[in-house]
């Protein structure tokens, strides 16, 4: 299996776009978690899915911030508007079983520096 | 009182010695407690998952948890210049978040 695959892997945007980060989990993955990590606040839980549904998003920063999976293959991490205060490594994750119940295989990551 | 602190370090042991990494968790009602390494500019990698009280090992890993006083360890035996990297705590909370440390730069000086 190839793990989980996350584009772009580096993204350079000027405050105030749009940012879609990418993410396809491991397949047979039943759960698939997005994380951020900065210097400051260290790795962030943001929201994670079970079987596609959103399980807890208390994670998430503000509404700028949505995430979505429309299929067991995929998910997208968005961010609109953005602000230079988003720049960190965002990281997708996933397991077969929820938080507790099985190892996280975690993506390579895709920095984002928002100008 | 941050809900899941380490020491940032960074730690530095000689190869071969034993590498001590402690971690402390404000909430009595955690369960479940993991440690993860990671290498500058990569992912973060699952090494140990603990869940009672008293240590379980790994190989070269050992996993300490202690919840009267609401620590979790990991020591590293016979260290290894490849076990240089930032070693992260994380802890399920009573609440079921999933919350992390900061983490310890661990350097193995040979």
């Amino acid at each position: 299996d190839a793990g989980v695959i996350q584009s772009p892997r580096h993204e350079v945007t000027e405050m105030g776009q749009e940012v879609t980060l990418r993410c396809k989990p491991i397949s047979g993955h039943d759960y698939l978690f997005w994380y951020r990590q900065t210097m400051m606040r260290g790795l962030e839980l943001l929201i994670y899915f079970n079987n596609n549904v959103p399980i807890d998003d208390s994670g998430m920063p503000e509404d700028r911030f949505s995430a979505k999976m429309p299929n067991a293959s995929f998910s997208t991490l968005k961010i609109q508007p953005s602000e230079p205060r988003d720049s960190a490594v965002y990281f997708c994750a996933s397991s077969l079983g929820g938080l507790a119940a099985d190892t996280q295989y975690f993506g390579p990551g895709t920095r984002l520096t928002v100008l | 009182q941050k809900e899941v602190e380490q020491n940032s370090g960074p730690l530095s042991v000689p190869e071969g010695a034993i590498a001590s990494l402690n971690c402390t968790y404000s909430d009595r009602g955690s369960q479940s407690f993991f440690w993860y390494r990671q290498y500058s500019g990569k992912s973060p990698e699952l090494i140990m998952f603990i869940y009672s009280n008293g240590d379980k090992e790994d190989g070269r890993f050992t996993a300490q948890l202690n919840k009267a006083s609401q620590y979790v360890s990991l020591l590293i035996r016979d260290s290894q210049p490849s076990d240089s990297a930032t070693y992260l705590c994380a802890v399920i909370l009573g609440n079921e978040k999933l919350t992390f440390g900061t983490g310890t730069r661990l350097t193995i000086i040979p």
